[in-house]
């Protein structure tokens, strides 16, 4: 079964662009979570998606946003970036079928690098 | 506020010897915990996990421990190999909210 996708995998932007990040969950998950790591704050939590609906969200301002698709593909979009913005951005998807916990595991996708010049 | 902790930003093993990881939570509602590796510039790689009605799981070389009254859960890695080198990352949450909480990481380093 493939892994979870994230395309692209690098990304530069300057301040004030907006960017569109995609994520391919495993196939049969339903919900996709997305992350930021940055060195000084860690692995942070930005938000997710069940059923094209955004479940849980993350303390990010509203520049950053989502979406989920019908066959569960997600988009983040980031909206007039900052430099602070730089980071690698993980997307993650589970089964997530409200039975055993062990459907809630977590696969990551390998990240988008996004440098903000 | 941190509510998953990795106290030791690194350790370093012998090949074959025992790598123990240590990480502390402060949330009581967290009631499943995974350990994950992760490779700069790479996503983390999903280890192993345990459920809070449990108090220890495994799976070939790699154990985790979880202790609920002192909220402390720890990963056992026998024996370790060079490969074995990566920052490990515990991570956390509660029912009802798929949000993972994640520590600071544990960069591990397998001497041959």
């Amino acid at each position: 079964k493939a892994g979870v996708t994230q395309t692209p995998r690098y990304l530069i932007k300057t301040r004030g662009q907006q960017v569109t990040l995609s994520c391919s969950p495993i196939s049969g998950h339903r919900s996709v979570s997305w992350y930021q790591q940055t060195p000084g704050q860690g692995l942070q939590f930005l938000f997710e998606y069940f059923s094209e609906t955004q479940r849980n969200k993350g303390n990010f301002p509203g520049r950053f946003s989502g979406r989920q698709f019908s066959n569960s593909r997600s988009e983040m979009n980031v909206s007039t970036l900052e430099l602070g913005d730089s980071a690698l951005y993980l997307c993650a998807s589970s089964f997530t079928s409200g039975g055993p916990r062990w459907a809630d595991t977590q696969y990551f996708g390998p990240g988008t690098r996004l440098t903000v010049l | 506020d941190q509510q998953v902790k990795q106290n030791s930003p690194s350790l370093s093993v012998q090949e074959g010897r025992i790598s123990i990881l240590n990480c502390d939570y402060t949330n009581s509602m967290f009631d499943y915990f995974l350990w994950y590796k992760k490779y700069p510039a790479e996503g983390p790689t999903f280890l192993i996990s345990i459920s809070s009605i449990k108090d220890k799981n495994e799976d070939g070389r790699f154990t985790v421990f979880l202790n609920k009254s002192a909220k402390h859960l720890s990963l056992h890695i026998v024996p370790s190999q060079p490969g074995d080198s990566a920052v490990y990352f515990c991570a956390a949450s509660q029912t009802g909210a798929n949000n993972l909480f994640f520590g600071t990481g544990t960069r591990l380093t397998v001497i041959p």
